[in-house]
């Protein structure tokens, strides 16, 4: 089974000032099609998880641009270039390596606002 | 505007069967571009993904839970279903179901992993 691992589990962030978070899997993502299925989503206080990135770098819709995705085989990425107050909540990794609808989470990390 | 509900009993006793329906509106679920999917979250705690239907009806189960989960699929009222069987405390959480879409466009596809989400429904376990 894949692990997926994200580091911090926690960080605290003053408005204006960058975020990263990380997402290490147990095994490499990259699927024999070439694409890497890595997601990011965010889950609000007392929301739905919403989706952010797709397939590593890919800003779904309506997502703000001072969020970005970066990464490759085990290592990934996501980064806030300028936190709002608005940023705040749970962000979650996860792997689909399948096309199949199989997957796995990571443990989620909590951003707050200093 | 793709809407998803989840509906079911919010208690269920220890070793019973939880049974939970997700109603998709403003979108049929048998599209082929369309995967439907349980994820839950216990109290306090991380998503953990349950498993996943196609409207065909091919299923995919997290390992870990495979051998008490059974989802299905009734297309002619837009809606799929999950059942967990054998409950203990440790399967009180929030349910989600979510939507995949394998989008294409311009001769390239995408996998949007559940970019819909239902707003979850809290299923306590307890006697």
């Amino acid at each position: 089974d894949i692990v997926m691992t994200q580091t911090p589990l926690s960080l605290s962030v003053t408005p204006g000032q960058p975020a990263s978070i990380s997402c290490k899997s147990s095994q490499s993502l990259l699927h024999s099609d070439g694409k890497t299925y890595l997601y990011w989503y965010l889950q609000k206080p007392g929301q739905s998880p919403q989706l952010l990135i797709y397939e590593v770098s890919s800003r779904f819709s309506g997502v703000p641009d001072r969020f970005s995705g970066s990464g490759s085989g085990t290592d990934f990425t996501l980064k806030i270039s300028r936190v709002e107050a608005e940023d705040v909540g749970v962000y979650y990794c996860m792997q689909g390596i399948h096309l199949l609808p199989m997957y796995t989470f990571g443990q989620g990390t909590k951003l707050e606002i200093k | 505007q793709l809407q998803l509900q989840e509906s079911g009993p919010g208690l269920v006793k220890p070793s019973e069967t939880l049974s939970l329906t997700c109603t998709v509106s403003g979108g049929s679920i048998s599209s082929s571009s369309y995967y439907w999917g349980w994820i839950r979250q216990p109290p306090g705690k991380g998503l953990e993904w349950i498993g996943s239907i196609y409207y065909s009806g091919s299923t995919y189960y997290n390992p870990s839970l495979k051998s008490r989960v059974t989802i299905s699929v009734d297309t002619s009222k837009n809606q799929f279903s999950l059942k967990l069987s054998s409950v203990t405390a440790a399967d009180t959480a929030v349910y989600y179901c979510a939507r995949r879409y394998d989008y294409c466009t311009g001769g390239v596809c995408y996998i949007w992993s559940f970019d819909y989400w239902g707003q979850g429904t809290l299923v306590t376990v307890s006697s």
